[in-house]
């Protein structure tokens, strides 16, 4: 069995503070790591994939770095606001060759920004 | 642009009784995806359809069947609901089951099962 882990669990912050958190995930037979964004009541939305150790990516305020050799991906979101309040989830793609690949999620990070 | 409908939104069930799920996505997409969502858990797979004809046994396909009809069309049928099959599930599509597509997803159907 795999394991992503995602930290933390929930997390609470005002208005314009600048937030992180993290996905860990098992280094070997790596090849991509997504991260998704999943607001109440809506379906899950694609944010990134990366793929190459030291990958970095930019989408407005949120921002996210890969590190494939310790097994852990990052995601910063810059002068949080209340819209970006939603559940982030990575998910880390593994093909084991004798079964087709596929992700496998982690939990999520539950962001909650009051105004 | 509608992507990836999912039908009904809602559903209760007696324990016993038998319903499909239906997902339709008009991407074009070749890979499709049914998961379900718990509290406390990820997303868990419990079948995919890498393309057109094929299909394959995920994380918890017990108590599941899929059928793809079509390169549209993924459905999820459960013959006989139990309790432990109360939860909202998410059918998702990729244009191909490589590494760097991401998935989209549906809606989600929210079932429960008396």
């Amino acid at each position: 069995i795999l394991n992503v882990e995602q930290s933390p669990q929930s997390l609470h912050v005002q208005e314009g503070d600048s937030t992180n958190f993290t996905c860990s995930f098992p280094s070997s037979n790596f090849y991509a790591l997504h991260w998704y964004r999943w607001e109440t009541a809506k379906s899950p939305e694609a944010l990134f994939v990366m793929t190459l150790n030291g990958d970095e990516k930019k989408k407005g305020r949120i921002s996210a770095t890969l590190n494939t050799k310790e097994g852990y991906s990052y995601l910063y979101i810059k002068g949080s606001q209340p819209e970006d309040s939603a559940t982030y989830l990575c998910a880390s793609y593994i093909d084991r060759g004798s079964t087709l690949g596929r992700l496998y999620f982690g939990r999520g990070t539950q962001l909650t920004v009051w105004p | 642009n509608a992507g990836v409908t999912q039908t009904p939104k809602f559903q209760v069930l007696k324990t016993g009784q038998s319903m499909t799920l239906q997902c339709a996505q008009d991407m074009n997409h070749n890979s499709m995806y049914w998961y379900r969502q718990d509290p406390g858990m990820g997303l868990r797979l419990i079948y995919y359809s890498a393309s057109e004809g094929t299909t394959d046994k995920g994380e918890v396909p017990n108590g599941y069947n899929v059928s793809r009809l079509n390169k549209r069309e993924f459905s999820l049928r459960l013959e006989s609901a139990a309790p432990s099959q109360t939860s909202v599930y998410f059918c998702a599509s990729s244009e191909n089951r490589n590494s760097n597509q991401p998935q989209h997803f549906g809606d989600g159907t929210r079932l429960s099962i008396l």
